[in-house]
């Protein structure tokens, strides 16, 4: 069955520390690959998109990549702070109109 | 701009009730879509729409309609409302891009619905 998979539990990382949150998935095969965030009693939003071509995607302290052969991305936040403490969705595009998206991944960032 | 927008915030109905939640967007977007939020699962998908007028079933349309009779409007009802129904309901909309919604997709702030 197709499947997107994000780490259930909550990753917790000191000020300052590269925060790194893993999304793999089987049986799709994504033209594009999103990442968003979402605070707690708000909806998400986008923060990158990076294509199947594309092996890493930057914007200011984010960064993302995308492995089509291990079907995984990563996603990267370097220098974090506590105001990066959210939640984090990956979602697929697999053509069409339909984006398959993750459960997510909690970051707690300590000062 | 307001973005997209969503009423009511919060909502509680019994089982069999009906109601309609209403998302809004001015960013003259061509897709709308509406998703369902539980505890430990992903963004799942209703019911979208790819222009005025047209409506689609995504990945769990049963117990749900829709309407696109407006561009800016996109409308999600439950005739009778179940236990099962008791969710995060999240509108989205995107740019019009030819093939596919590739684009980013806009939020709105979403309804907490409980059935009882």
């Amino acid at each position: 069955s197709q499947k997107i998979e994000q780490n259930s539990e909550a990753l917790n990382i000191q000020e300052g520390k590269t925060a790194t949150l893993t999304c793999n998935y089987t049986n799709y095969s994504p033209a594009y690959l999103q990442w968003y965030r979402q605070d707690p009693g708000r909806g998400p939003v986008f923060l990158l998109l990076i294509r199947e071509n594309e092996k890493e995607k930057r914007k200011e302290r984010l960064k993302v990549t995308f492995d089509t052969t291990l079907k995984q991305s990563l996603f990267h936040i370097t220098a974090s702070q506590p105001a990066d403490s959210a939640t984090y969705l990956c979602a697929l595009v697999t053509g069409g109109f339909k984006t398959i998206f993750g459960a997510g991944t909690r970051l707690f960032v300590k000062a | 701009n307001a973005g997209v927008t969503q009423t009511p915030k919060f909502r509680v109905l019994k089982t069999g009730q009906s109601m309609t939640l209403l998302c809004a967007q001015d960013m003259n977007h061509e897709y709308m879509y509406w998703y369902r939020q539980d505890p430990g699962m992903g963004l799942r998908l209703i019911h979208y729409s790819v222009g005025e007028g047209t409506t689609a079933k995504g990945e769990v349309p049963d117990g749900y309609n829709v309407s696109r009779l407006k561009k800016q409007n996109f409308l999600l009802g439950l005739e009778s409302a179940a236990p099962s129904q008791t969710s995060v309901y999240f509108c989205a909309s995107s740019y019009y891009t030819g093939t596919s919604s590739v684009d980013e997709q806009f939020f709105g702030p979403g309804t907490r619905l409980t059935v009882l």
